[in-house]
């Protein structure tokens, strides 16, 4: 079944400690983006990936890293996570980026304490 | 990030009623997308637009791409129990891998 699979799909963690959201997706889809979905904020976007070892910032990336070494992964780095992070993300994917729909994961709800 | 104007922002309706909703934007754009969620679950893809007036269906959804190209439309028809959800558009300029996203519009329908 074509899929973008997130894990874990809930995290709860402290200040500080250093985490990594995974995003996978079987599609072969080009792009590949993540977003976080905040009440009355709606879905912004962090970082985008235009294909292997392309990255660049979308609107929200301070305290956020990826990377995207393989065409089908495309992790989230929260380095030093705070309280104002804790949100609803989601990873998505699409053939080409451009003109293309964007297929989302079932999201990963992050509490920061 | 901007976000596009959806209205309404929610609606409460008798199940059989059609739904209707819209999205504007201040810019042109090349394609419109339709999604739902429901609650604690990633947006699902409803319809894609790619082509000014284009009209596209799935099952008792229809959708279409305004002709001015700064506006689309989503249409639900005989609505039903498990089109409870929030709704909501998203736009894609000239030139531009990113994707602005509308307000959502969250639906109830009372059985």
């Amino acid at each position: 079944e074509a899929q973008v699979t997130q894990n874990p799909r809930y995290l709860i963690t402290v200040t500080g400690k250093k985490l990594t959201v995974t995003c996978s997706q079987n599609m072969n889809h080009e792009y590949m983006s993540w977003y976080r979905q905040d009440p009355g904020l709606g879905l912004r976007q962090i970082y985008y990936s235009m294909n292997v070892e392309v990255t660049d910032k979308g609107d929200v990336p301070e305290g956020y890293k990826v990377s995207r070494k393989e065409k089908r992964n495309f992790p989230l780095i929260l380095e030093s996570p705070s309280p104002n992070q804790t949100s609803l993300y989601f990873c998505a994917s699409s053939f080409t980026g451009y003109n293309s729909p964007l297929h989302f994961g079932n999201g990963t709800r992050l509490t920061v304490t | 990030g901007q976000q596009l104007n959806q209205s309404p922002q929610s609606m409460f309706i008798q199940e059989g009623e059609d739904v209707s909703m819209n999205c504007t934007s201040s810019s042109i754009f090349n394609t419109w997308l339709w999604y739902k969620q429901e609650p604690g679950e990633g947006p699902v893809l409803l319809i894609a637009l790619y082509k000014a007036g284009e009209l596209t269906s799935n099952g008792r959804l229809t959708a279409q791409f305004g002709i001015t190209r700064k506006d689309s439309f989503l249409n639900i028809s005989a609505s039903i129990p498990s089109d409870v959800g929030i709704y909501f558009c998203a736009g894609q300029g000239s030139g531009t891998y990113k994707y602005i996203f509308g307000t959502g519009t969250r639906l109830k329908v009372l059985a």
